[in-house]
């Protein structure tokens, strides 16, 4: 079964600065996918990033940068130019795949981040 | 606003009562799924619906729990005789398509049993 590690409870960045939250993950299938989400206070899971396994390039969307090593099983999350708004926990999740076909999302225990001004 | 919606947003009963939640994908989005998510944990699957059909059940959906999505459209949650165990936030997330994609997820609704 896949697993999905995040070792850092908390992390403190100050604004302006860059950030990476780890993601290291387990699977044997050779196709899978990988995505970052946020959750403010608020509750709500918002979408930040995907990657497939089988691309070749990082993502990225914006500020937020996947830096993907597929060899060390790892899918860090980068933060460029953090903002108070960034202040959330972020979750790592991975594309699990069933017999029905549907494929779904196992995550990891999340990073709570502090953006101090 | 035409996200995923979720009601009530919180919910306190006690322990032995039924409750209900409902959930209301994007409207084009025929993929439904519940997540059940703890204190200090990531959400956790519970079900999946693609248009009504029940397709997937986690175990971790008990007896006490049923979902249903009668006309493909919103999607209810029911918990029999809560437990205190039963004390989580139920998210609701939709899809166009495969997971692939993004999963978009409401805003959840917070389940204190007391």
């Amino acid at each position: 079964a896949q697993k999905i590690t995040q070792t850092q409870p908390g992390m403190f960045v100050q604004e302006k600065e860059a950030v990476t939250l780890d993601c290291t993950y387990d699977t044997s299938d050779q196709s899978y996918g990988l995505f970052w989400y946020k959750q403010p206070s608020s509750g709500e899971m918002i979408f930040l990033i995907y990657q497939g396994s089988y691309d070749e390039q990082n993502a990225t969307e914006g500020r937020y940068s996947l830096n993907f090593q597929k060899a060390r099983k790892s899918a860090n999350l980068v933060i460029s130019a953090s903002q108070l708004g960034d202040s959330a926990m972020y979750f790592c999740a991975m594309r699990e795949p069933s017999n029905t076909g549907f494929q779904k999302l196992v995550f990891g225990t999340g990073t709570r981040l502090l953006v101090s001004p | 606003d035409t996200g995923v919606s979720q009601d009530p947003r919180h919910k306190i009963t006690k322990r032995g009562q039924n409750v209900t939640f409902r959930c209301d994908p994007i409207s084009e989005h025929n993929r439904l799924y519940w997540y059940r998510q703890t204190l200090g944990q990531g959400p956790e699957f519970l079900t999946y619906f693609q248009n009504e059909a029940q397709l997937e059940k986690s175990r971790l959906l008990s007896d006490r729990f049923s979902a249903e999505r009668p006309k493909g459209s919103f999607s209810t949650l029911e918990i029999q005789r809560t437990e205190q165990g039963d004390s989580a936030m139920y998210l609701c997330a939709s899809t166009e398509r495969d997971a692939a994609y993004e999963q978009y997820f409401g805003p959840g609704t917070r389940l204190t049993v007391t």
